[in-house]
């Protein structure tokens, strides 16, 4: 199995500031590098796939980067509606693995 | 817009199977270049991706669960179902279906996800 590692577990930010998330997969995935934004008590919502495609609707404000095994999630001014824990997924292979999330909190 | 819906038991007791359907609306499970899903999440954790079946009823799974899991496509009733034998605690968990789109192997529907909780 790929093994997705994300960091950091945790951040605190303010509205407007810039934030970048890192994913590191166990071996390398090419571009197959997806991420979903979760809030409580809802299903995960695909961003980004294929590392830098934002899927529809998703504001531009969010940006991911990366190919090998490292990639990152940039949103380039935080707003209160993106408070949420972000994961990445491979879609390289099966089994498909998730990161272990990094929960963007209100500093 | 395709919509996904779980449904099944929310309660088990250990040794038990844990029986779930997905019913796809919105448009069919039979066609175009997806695979329908099965992911579970234990107590807001890290997400766990279970295996897949493709239209054409070919299956994968994940190694750690592959001995008790089963998916199953009812194209007749655009569903497709899970089971998961001989449950215990640990299988606790809220359960997501999704639809992985083939074209960019990214999971781009899911379902709102029903809690199971395993207790005796």
């Amino acid at each position: 199995d790929i093994h997705m590692t994300q960091f950091p577990p945790s951040l605190s930010a303010s509205v407007g500031d810039r934030v970048t998330i890192t994913c590191r997969a166990s071996q390398t995935i090419s571009r197959y590098l997806n991420w979903y934004q979760q809030k409580p008590g809802t299903a995960p919502k695909l961003l980004i796939y294929g590392t830098s495609n934002l899927q529809g609707g998703v504001p531009s404000r969010f940006g991911g980067r990366g190919s090998g095994t490292d990639f990152t999630l940039t949103i380039s001014s935080l707003q209160p509606e993106d408070f949420a824990t972000y994961y990445c997924q491979q879609g390289y292979n099966t089994p498909r693995t998730f990161g272990q999330g990094t929960k963007v909190e209100i500093k | 817009q395709v919509q996904l819906q779980e449904s099944g038991p929310g309660l088990l007791k250990p040794s038990q199977t844990l029986s779930l359907t997905c019913t796809v609306s919105g448009g069919s499970i039979s066609s175009g270049h997806y695979y329908w899903t099965w992911i579970r999440q234990p107590a807001g954790n890290e997400l766990e991706w279970i295996g897949r079946i493709s239209p054409s009823g070919s299956t994968n799974y994940t190694p750690s669960l592959k001995s008790r899991v089963t998916i199953s496509l009812d194209t007749s009733k655009n569903q497709f179902s899970l089971k998961l034998r001989s449950v215990t605690a640990a299988d606790t968990a809220v359960y997501y279906c999704a639809r992985d789109d083939d074209s960019n192997e990214a999971f781009d529907m899911w379902g709102q996800g029903t809690r199971v909780t395993v207790s005796s």
